[in-house]
């Protein structure tokens, strides 16, 4: 079972515009509308930011945004703010043998 | 609000059985639509899914650990649980419970939105 492929790390200044991508197959990514991505700052546990593709919970600053294209999916951080500085991992159902699979995760530094 | 909160034992010696239990709280266990999932977190590394439970029993594990796993329910007190058998210090990891949304038919669901804090594993001798 492979993860998804997400770049290791990204960075950007306050204010600035970042993309993460998430990288899968047409089994999983490419196939269903149900990709997840997931905010952790370190000794703490994943907090739900985007699911559906593009969805927001209730209470995600709207600054977040997601995107899929093809077997890629993307999460977007606009306005980037110092609080933003986490490790982000996308998730996506992969089907009835596989279920879910996770991507690596991403380190997000905000300079 | 919904919380969850793990327990177990920290410290598991090698080929043993890891076991931990989830405690739900401010919800009911019973909610129809939710399963309720374990995920796991090496030192330093990415999340991997373990499995996920419905409150009927029904179960879905991770192909790659399904040989090892059991997950299992208990409704009158709000619980669910995990076991993980023959460990080996790859298994050590923060183990964390969550509350996962799955609805596999149009319009679907997939996805964890509550989670526990989490509980350090660690498997050694």
């Amino acid at each position: 079972q492979s993860a998804l492929t997400q770049p290791a790390s990204v960075s950007g200044s306050p204010g600035q515009s970042i993309t993460i991508s998430c990288t899968g197959t047409s089994s999983d990514v490419g196939s269903y509308n149900l990709v997840s991505w997931y905010q952790q700052h370190p000794g703490k546990a994943p907090k739900l930011m985007i699911y559906e593709v593009s969805k927001r919970p209730s209470g995600v600053s709207n600054r977040f945004s997601g995107s899929k294209s093809g077997n890629t999916a993307s999460l977007t951080i606009s306005g980037l703010q110092a609080e933003d500085e986490a490790d982000y991992y996308c998730c996506s159902y992969a089907g009835s043998s596989t279920w879910g699979v996770f991507g690596g995760g991403t380190k997000l530094t905000v300079l | 609000q919904l919380q969850l909160q793990e327990s177990g034992p920290g410290l598991v010696k090698p080929s043993e059985t890891l076991s931990l239990t989830c405690t739900v709280s401010g919800g009911s266990i019973s909610s129809s639509s939710y399963y309720w999932g374990w995920i796991r977190q090496p030192p330093g590394k990415g999340l991997e899914w373990i499995g996920s439970i419905y409150y009927s029993g029904s179960t879905y594990y991770n192909p790659s650990l399904k040989s090892r796993v059991t997950i299992s329910v208990d409704t009158s007190k709000n619980q669910f649980s995990l076991k993980l058998s023959s460990v080996t210090a790859a298994d050590t990891a923060v183990y964390y419970c969550a509350r996962h949304w799955i609805q596999l038919w149009l319009p679907g669901k997939y996805y964890f939105d509550y989670w526990g804090q989490g509980t350090l594993v660690t498997v050694s001798s």
